[in-house]
């Protein structure tokens, strides 16, 4: 499977202030995927990103609040926008690595926590 | 309607005892694939195990493994001789069709007890 780093690991943020988030993929990967966790809750994804092409966003999101790079098949970023203490959450990226029977079975990073005060 | 129910919110168990997680499913497509993970409070998804809708056989990994029963769209994972270690958050989630995205349930916490 695939070596998923992301950067920061956490941080805390002021309300209305911006973050960006890094995902970094030690292979080549077509698809990239962002999730976010809010306290106590399962994974929602927030977007698709295809390198070369804009970002596919799930219902509920949006590229101004949460707007995403994908620069090269090996890296994205994903920027929280204008924030608030409800996007107080966990962020996850995830990649598709090795098949599992008919499926490629999805490998996240390790998160970024969030704070918004 | 919800794709993946945990009806479980959290468990507690004995250290080395059996554990089943359940997990049922709603789809109308016959293809498609079932995935376990868990999440230690560290707040990695670590992936466990996954389940094809066209295999015959359980899946199973180490002391992981799948009691899969599709007349009953259900999917539990069963992890043998618990150990401490095992206490996180257990997801299962679901891909299907043609579909690049998973669809998570909202979880089980396992508290294992020593």
């Amino acid at each position: 499977s695939a070596v998923i780093s992301q950067k920061p690991s956490r941080d805390i943020c002021q309300r209305g202030t911006s973050l960006t988030i890094q995902c970094q993929v030690d292979s080549q990967v077509t698809m990239m995927f962002w999730y976010r966790q809010q306290p106590g809750q399962s994974l929602t994804l927030i977007a698709t990103a295809n390198q070369g092409s804009e970002a596919t966003y799930e219902s509920g999101f949006v590229i101004d609040k949460f707007p995403i790079s994908r620069p090269n098949l090996t890296f994205s970023t994903l920027t929280v926008s204008n924030m608030s203490p409800e996007d107080s959450s966990i962020y996850l990226c995830s990649v598709e690595g090795g098949t599992s029977g008919s499926y490629e079975t999805q490998y996240f990073g390790p998160g970024t926590r969030l704070l918004v005060l | 309607a919800q794709k993946i129910t945990q009806t479980q919110p959290g468990m507690f168990v004995q250290e080395k005892e059996a554990v089943t997680l359940d997990c049922t499913y709603d789809t109308s497509d016959q293809s498609y694939g079932l995935f376990w993970y868990k999440q230690p409070s560290s707040g990695e998804m670590i992936f466990l195990i996954y389940q094809g809708s066209y295999d015959e056989q359980n899946a199973t990994e180490g002391r992981y493994s799948l009691n899969f029963q599709k007349a009953r769209k259900s999917a539990n994972l069963v992890i043998s001789a618990s150990q401490l270690g095992d206490s996180a958050m257990y997801f299962c989630a679901m891909r299907e069709g043609e579909d690049d995205k998973i669809i998570f349930g909202k979880g089980t916490r396992l508290h294992i007890l020593p």
